[in-house]
């Protein structure tokens, strides 16, 4: 199938501490994998991606790991901050041309 | 820092009426896309459009929507006779290499 599920509806952390986002996907002939982040009243905002080649990919504060043995895909900030506080969505190419978002998970981050 | 702009912010119209969302992609990118989301749901695919074809489209995007991309700098999305469940943020986006999309802020379609 085409379906892309989020373990958690809404997470909630303190600042400072480290988040994880989780994800599992359901196709596995999908090849890349992005994260993005969605504020109240705007668009998708892309965080970071990664390929169906590697199972690790850092960014600033943010790192992304896929495990292809059980199809499932992270996101890790650290140190997180109040304007890190937005929905997160994983998405999949399960062709070149059609992306598809999971349900989304909500981060608040508590002072 | 180049980004896709979307007109217009907000769009109220009546059930049966047709409407035309436009788009801006950034200007080097090659493939683009409309996606919608209902509210509090999550993001939906709707078509992806590249060398002026649609590559792929979803279930949803049935005879009452096309896309066009009339010149150089616009992508359009049109729906001809509207539903009240047309009603939602639709979302453009493009990108230079199929990959790494870059959305619009929306377009938030009410069908009355």
């Amino acid at each position: 199938g085409e379906s892309v599920g989020l373990h958690l509806p809404t997470l909630s952390v303190q600042e400072g501490d480290n988040s994880i986002i989780n994800c599992a996907y359901s196709n596995s002939a999908s090849d890349y994998f992005i994260w993005y982040k969605q504020e109240s009243g705007k668009g998708p905002q892309f965080i970071i991606d990664i390929r169906s080649n590697m199972d690790k990919r850092q960014g600033q504060r943010v790192t992304v790991l896929l495990n292809k043995t059980v199809k499932h895909l992270s996101l890790q900030i650290a140190a997180t901050q109040p304007g890190d506080s937005a929905v997160y969505f994983c998405a999949e190419n399960i062709t070149p041309d059609k992306l598809i978002f999971g349900t989304g998970t909500r981060l608040q981050v508590f002072p | 820092e180049p980004e896709v702009t979307q007109t217009p912010s907000h769009q109220v119209t009546q059930m049966g009426q047709e409407v035309i969302l436009r788009c801006v992609p950034i200007s080097n990118h090659l493939y683009f896309y409309w996606y919608r989301q209902i509210l509090g749901q999550k993001v939906e695919f709707l078509v992806s459009f590249y060398n002026n074809e649609i590559s792929e489209k979803s279930e949803i995007f049935d005879d009452q929507f096309s896309v066009e991309r009339p010149d150089g700098s616009n992508f359009t999305l049109k729906i001809r006779s509207t539903k009240l469940e047309d009603s939602a943020m639709y979302f453009c986006a493009s990108t230079a290499t199929n990959e790494k999309l870059f959305f619009g802020s929306g377009t938030q379609l009410s069908v009355l």
